[in-house]
């Protein structure tokens, strides 16, 4: 079956600029968590959602925020971008229990200039 | 809030070769995953290894969930194998937790 698909792959924004990032889970799945890569920080939790609620939040400001469809579907978006929100940002997705496999996507690489 | 250490950061193999990756982790876990980022930024997930041995292949994991480590396993390492390699544990929230992983470069 399909993997995890996040659109676009690549974005180039300007500072002060909104985007919004796209990830359709693996069907079956109820669960989609999203995670920021950089050089610095490495790898770090934004959010999850299942079944359209959001479920765990990271420690991330509120310019970052998201939501799920009843698809399963969910989008990220970050307001007011900053030149530091240039990452990769990864979606996964799982069935929605507790302690079971998560499925990535390739990611959305961001650049903010 | 726990902490997951990786080790070595950085390792370089001729084709062939054997290797150990090691992860470390601050406090008892239910959840612990092995992933492989390839060149083009996709995480892959490896084995889910709260606890025992597992192989698929070449590859192999071993978690010693009492003292508070985990082992990958890579033999007759190929060139594909190249990439970063991430362990990561469930936090408090539910989410991964992941250590800075271990860079592997495999040399034809």
């Amino acid at each position: 079956k399909a993997g995890v698909t996040q659109t676009p792959r690549y974005l180039i924004k300007t500072r002060g600029q909104q985007v919004t990032l796209s990830c359709s889970p693996i069907s079956g799945h109820r669960s989609v968590s999203w995670y920021q890569q950089t050089p610095g920080q490495g790898l770090q939790f934004l959010f999850e959602y299942f079944s359209e609620t959001q479920r765990n939040k990271g420690n991330f400001p509120g310019r970052f925020s998201g939501r799920q469809f009843s698809n399963s579907r969910s989008e990220m978006n970050v307001s007011t971008l900053e030149l530091g929100d240039s990452a990769l940002y990864l979606c996964a997705s799982s069935l929605g229990w507790v302690n079971e496999k998560l499925f990535f996507g390739s990611g959305t690489q961001l650049s903010v200039l | 809030g726990i902490q997951v250490e990786q080790s070595p950061p950085d390792l370089i193999l001729q084709e062939g070769a054997n290797s150990t990756l090691r992860c470390n982790f601050s406090d008892s876990v239910n959840n612990l995953q092995w992933f492989h980022q390839n060149p083009w930024g996709q995480l892959i997930n490896l084995f889910y290894i709260p606890s025992g041995t597992k192989q698929n292949g070449r590859l192999s994991a071993t978690t010693v969930a009492t003292e508070r480590y985990s082992l990958l396993y890579i033999s007759s390492s190929q060139t594909t194998d190249s990439g970063v390699y991430f362990c990561a544990v469930e936090g408090s929230q539910g989410n991964l937790i992941f250590g800075k992983g271990t860079k592997l470069s495999v040399k034809p």
